[in-house]
């Protein structure tokens, strides 16, 4: 079975600084790794995945992610935050060639400061 | 712009009675999923299915709750009867699967509360 932590359960930073949120993750076969962000009050958005290739993910709003297979690990970072990217951002894992299910992290909340 | 529909966003009913949660999945996708959200949990998947099928519901408790898609175009999560720890954010998500690990698209959610 798959876990997945994500160290920081808030992270507040100022507009225009750079932020990571970390997320490590737990699995004894291969698996695939997503960050979704969730607005208030809305669904959770696919942020990035990683299936395969390189390590190093781009996603949509200016976020990217690096899978570290020694360190179990695939931390989110964005150069320069602005307010809007105030949500909560979970982490994800599933299976490598096995079921579609996603075992989430607890979240995130980024809040970002003028 | 294609998105996932819940009905109803919110609802509040009393411990005993029945709630049923419908979702309408992206017109074209063939997979459909069931998460709850609990502050003490967080997101926790109950059942899915691949064109209609149930493939997985572990994750739901069985003596109350039960999944099902009439057709695919609607999948309803019904809780018979409902208790107050069941009060919590239901999500539906829907995908298609055209690789190894299709992407899934949320709904905004039915915001339960049972008193």
């Amino acid at each position: 079975a798959q876990s997945v932590t994500q160290l920081d359960s808030q992270v507040p930073v100022f507009e225009e600084a750079p932020v990571e949120l970390r997320c490590n993750y737990s699995s004894s076969v291969s698996v695939y790794l997503f960050w979704y962000v969730q607005y208030p009050n809305q669904g959770l958005q696919l942020l990035l995945k990683y299936l395969s290739g390189s390590t190093l993910v781009k996603g949509i709003n200016g976020f990217e992610a690096e899978f570290n297979k020694s360190q179990t690990s695939f931390h989110l970072r964005k150069p320069s935050v602005h307010i809007s990217d105030t949500a909560e951002y979970f982490c994800a894992v599933s299976e490598r060639g096995g079921s579609e299910k996603l075992v989430f992290g607890k979240g995130t909340k980024l809040t970002v400061n003028p | 712009d294609a998105r996932v529909t819940q009905t109803p966003r919110h609802k509040v009913t009393e411990m005993g009675q029945e709630v049923t949660m419908r979702c309408q999945p992206i017109l074209g996708h063939n997979t459909v999923f069931w998460y709850r959200q609990t502050m003490m949990q967080g997101l926790e998947l109950l059942a899915y299915f691949r064109n209609r099928a149930p493939l997985d519901d572990s994750g739901m408790p069985k003596d109350r709750f039960s999944a099902e898609m009439p057709d695919a175009t609607l999948a309803t999560l019904k809780i018979q009867p409902s208790e107050p720890r069941d009060s919590a954010v239901y999500f539906c998500a829907s995908g298609f699967q055209t690789g190894p690990q299709e992407t899934q698209y949320f709904g905004p959610g039915t915001r339960l509360l049972v008193l």
